[in-house]
């Protein structure tokens, strides 16, 4: 199966920023999505970028793709105790049904 | 607004049950998905379907199986629940490829204990 990577966890202040950073394997992915698991929950969708762009913002949230180091990153500005969670990041071929999900980056935001 | 909804947060059971997990879904998406999830495992497929009665096999189907029979329903099943399936299950649903950009849509989850 394909190979998704991210680091266990990340820890910053309040009011900085955070960069949580992924690496996939497969090439053709058409579609990468982060999503974000707050403590006893399920996903929920965050935000997603489509293979043949660069780069996405919406609002405090901006994604960075690096498609020929296959390296994808979700940058949180003015991070805020309540972004405090589990975030993963997933990729997926176009064609096909299956997601692959990274083992999640736990973000711990600090007063 | 989309929903997928678990039919329990938490539940007990003991060794040797046959249990059932339940997910509904009224997105009307075909795909629909159910992961186990481990501290430090990440999330883990264990079955999934891509139509009414259709299903396949995931990277951890041993000890489950599931059911499909109506589009919106999708049930996962411990035929003799064991220790070792102690965990958080989540169920998820999709639209099938070329549908948009087809994220999945997940349940709260169900976090099942194995006495």
């Amino acid at each position: 199966g394909e190979d998704v990577e991210q680091s266990l966890f990340l820890s910053v202040r309040e009011g900085d920023s955070s960069v949580i950073n992924c690496t996939y394997t497969d090439s053709s992915s058409t579609y990468l999505y982060w999503y974000k698991q707050e403590p006893g929950a399920g996903l929920q969708l965050l935000t997603y970028i489509f293979s043949n762009m660069d780069m996405k913002q919406d609002q405090r949230l901006t994604v960075l793709l690096n498609k020929k180091d296959k390296h994808l990153s979700l940058r949180i500005a003015d991070t805020q105790t309540g972004d405090s969670a589990i975030y993963f990041c997933a990729e997926k071929e176009d064609n096909f049904n299956k997601f692959y999900f990274g083992s999640g980056t736990k973000l711990n935001v600090k007063p | 607004d989309v929903k997928v909804t678990q039919s329990s947060r938490y539940l007990v059971k003991r060794t040797g049950e046959k249990v059932f997990l339940e997910c509904v879904q009224d997105m009307d998406h075909e795909n629909m998905f159910w992961y186990r999830q481990d501290p430090g495992l990440g999330l883990r497929l264990i079955y999934f379907s891509y139509d009414v009665k259709m299903k396949e096999k995931g990277d951890i189907p041993e000890g489950y199986s599931v059911s499909r029979e109506k589009k919106e329903r999708f049930s996962l099943i411990l035929e003799s629940a064991s220790t070792n399936q102690t965990s958080m299950y989540l169920c998820a649903s999709s639209l099938i490829p070329g549908q948009g950009t087809q994220p999945q849509h997940f349940g709260d989850g169900t976090r099942l204990s194995i006495l």
